[in-house]
């Protein structure tokens, strides 16, 4: 079973409407991040969570908002979307501890959604 | 702030060839560094880290080596597959309290038999 899982894994909506995109862990991190990629941009930084009470912007958050749920789960909403937030969307976690100290993440699957 | 550099591409090469895929990078302090991969419809996946100065990473025949006097930590294969087409994303993590990951914008790398 995977351990960064993502739903769903492609949607299309029309602008205006409220998207939910969902992310579960079953590695036990702590932090959790919502990525955005769009082609010859690389990947860039939406929310983080250290942990449940603790969510924080990243570099693109205007138009997102999340919500941790509880440890595990990690949701980006999009409160009207339009279609420039078309693009593929990636969660990820990671430990407090890290790995000799190099704090890796872990990516999900990624989620494709079209906005129209 | 932090920021990483990485040869553009798309590069393509032919079975056996030698692979070079260049990054450099700007940090405060100590960085980690990482090269990650994605193949076609899937996630990032971790490729190597290496973790200071010095320190080489290795993995299913690809390595790069930490290089603090150049600020680099450039992927190298010697063997290229038609497997190992995919996007290669340079990062590095500069630690302090926040932890987070500074990617590079990726090479899309096409390997032909």
């Amino acid at each position: 079973d995977a351990d960064v899982t993502q739903t769903p894994r492609n949607r299309i909506t029309k602008t205006g409407k409220r998207i939910m995109l969902e992310c579960s862990q079953t590695k036990g991190h702590d932090r959790m991040y919502w990525y955005r990629q769009d082609p010859g941009l690389g990947l860039r930084l939406i929310y983080y969570s250290f942990d449940v009470k603790d969510i924080n912007k990243g570099e693109i958050s205007d138009g997102y908002s999340v919500s941790r749920q509880a440890q595990a789960k990690f949701s980006l909403s999009l409160e009207s979307a339009i279609p420039n937030q078309t693009a593929l969307y990636f969660c990820a976690t990671s430990d407090t501890t890290g790995t000799s100290g190099s704090y890796e993440q872990f990516f999900g699957p990624g989620t494709r959604l079209t906005v129209l | 702030g932090d920021s990483v550099t990485q040869m553009e591409g798309p590069v393509t090469l032919s079975e056996e060839a030698f692979l070079t895929i260049n990054c450099t990078y700007t940090a405060t302090g100590y960085p980690s560094l990482f090269w990650y991969v994605q193949y076609p419809g899937e996630g990032l996946q971790l490729l190597l880290k290496a973790t200071k100065a010095d320190d080489k990473g290795s993995n299913k025949g690809f390595e790069a080596t930490y290089r603090k006097e150049t600020t680099s930590f450039h992927l190298e294969k010697g063997s290229v597959q038609v497997s190992d087409s995919a996007v290669y994303f340079c990062a590095l993590n500069s630690g302090g309290s926040n932890y987070k990951l500074t990617f590079g914008k990726g090479t899309l790398l096409t390997v032909n038999p």
